[in-house]
């Protein structure tokens, strides 16, 4: 069974600030890492991915993984009230490279 | 460029009913998946469909099967249904159906189970 843990949250963050969000994973063979954001009764939307150790930033976004701890997380700088969404983790497999695992989400609320 | 389109958006079925749900993928993506999403957790994988062939299945019952057609579209058919069924199905589009996918997802459709 591959295991896709994240906090469920809330995390309250101040409008402005870094908000951090986690996610670690069961399956060393996991090659690629998204992290999608879901507004409240939407759809997920793919925000980046990731799939070499380090840091990877796009806009306000970083992504981080780390492979050796089994952990993947997302950095949002400058946080909006427009960001307040649930964020889901999710990975890909060696094994099962055509199965995307998702976490349960983390909720964000940005507060103004 | 449109984006996945899903229908029906909302349906409303009983207890052993049968359901079809329908997908178009973007234009030019040949892979499709298909997820449930339980109010409060993650998508759950359920199939993937490549070129017409199934790729990938998920931990699911066999009362739900799929199929893609030549032009890439699929469709979710669910039997006997189940309350427990009652989620929000979600489709995904992939420009191929091997590692490391990109997977943009279409508006789902809420299915309640009465």
């Amino acid at each position: 069974q591959k295991e896709v843990e994240q906090n469920s949250g809330p995390l309250s963050v101040p409008e402005g600030a870094i908000a951090s969000l986690n996610c670690t994973y069961s399956d060393r063979g996991s090659q690629s890492f998204f992290w999608y954001r879901q507004y409240s009764g939407k759809s997920p939307e793919l925000i980046m991915f990731i799939y070499s150790n380090g840091d990877k930033e796009d806009g306000r976004f970083t992504a981080q993984l780390n492979k050796a701890s089994q952990y993947v997380s997302l950095l949002i700088r400058d946080s909006q009230p427009s960001d307040s969404a649930t964020y889901l983790c999710a990975v890909i497999t060696e094994e099962d490279f055509n199965k995307f695992y998702f976490g349960s989400g983390t909720k964000l609320n940005v507060k103004p | 460029d449109a984006g996945v389109t899903q229908s029906p958006t909302h349906l409303i079925k009983t207890r052993g009913q049968h359901v079809t749900l329908r997908c178009s993928p973007i234009s030019g993506h040949k892979s499709v998946s298909w997820y449930q999403q339980v109010l409060g957790q993650g998508p759950q994988f359920i199939f993937q469909y490549y070129e017409k062939e199934e790729r990938g299945r998920g931990n699911f019952p066999d009362r739900f099967s799929a199929r893609q057609f030549p032009n890439y579209s699929s469709e979710l058919n669910v039997n006997a249904l189940l309350l427990g069924d009652s989620a929000l199905y979600l489709c995904a589009s992939s420009w191929t159906g091997v590692s490391y996918n990109e997977q943009f997802f279409g508006p789902g459709t809420r299915l309640t189970v009465l």
